[in-house]
């Protein structure tokens, strides 16, 4: 089954309202990578959160791990019609003596013009 | 730097037809990987590879060959297409983490496979 949720599915903004996207698992991670794919382009990463409580940004968008790094979020501050596209979570999950990367579903963002 | 590089963008295959799908890096990355891309599915792992000479099964190898000869090189070979093959197929890089655990995977633009 998805061992890594991310919510939501879609998220229809206007543009200069906010955007946020959610990651969670049932496990304790050892990082979490966001990526980012435009309408008919590849994944993209954009970055690697691995301590407890990390908050890193890069110009409009805020990246948070919790502090129990079972959960990440994505925040996107006045969105812009360049920030369309679906954003993955993707986390490293052990599987016996493998690690192995989990994909969540994506968020696709559209906005509005 | 090219980065990573899949061939061809866009194939039509018929059900029954092999065909093998190119993906060639130039970062020196020990580490790819072919992922498959469905709408509501995300992103599945099919195979993957460490290094030249050796080769792992993802989520989602059958139907599905690769090999690894060289560092740069990670073919995908379909045997025998059939129309559950039908997808986007990327290929995707990352070298060993160091200390640093920076594990950033780098992707290929992207093969849309049609099996009819």
């Amino acid at each position: 089954g998805q061992q890594v949720m991310q919510i939501p599915q879609y998220q229809h903004v206007q543009e200069g309202e906010d955007f946020t996207t959610y990651c969670n698992s049932s496990t304790t991670l050892s990082n979490i990578q966001w990526y980012k794919q435009r309408p008919g382009g590849h994944p993209v990463f954009l970055i690697q959160l691995v301590k407890s409580g990390e908050v890193k940004k890069q110009k409009r968008l805020t990246f948070q791990f919790g502090e129990a790094k079972k959960n990440s979020s994505l925040h996107i501050t006045a969105t812009q019609t360049t920030d369309v596209g679906t954003y993955f979570c993707a986390v490293h999950l052990r599987a016996g003596n493998n690690r192995k990367l989990i994909w969540g579903l994506g968020t696709s963002l559209a906005v509005n013009p | 730097n090219a980065g990573v590089t899949q061939t061809p963008k866009f194939q039509v295959l018929k059900t029954g037809q092999s065909m093998t799908l190119q993906c060639a890096q130039d970062m020196n990355h020990e580490y790819m990987s072919w992922y498959r891309q469905d709408p509501g599915m995300g992103l599945r792992l099919i195979h993957y590879s460490v290094g030249a000479g050796i080769t792992d099964q993802g989520e989602v190898p059958n139907g599905y060959n690769v090999s690894r000869s060289t560092t740069e090189d990670f073919p995908l070979r379909l045997l025998s297409a059939a129309p559950s093959q039908t997808s986007v197929y990327f290929c995707a890089s990352r070298r060993v983490p160091g200390t640093d655990y920076n594990e950033k995977l780098f992707f290929g633009s992207g093969t849309q496979l049609s099996v009819l």
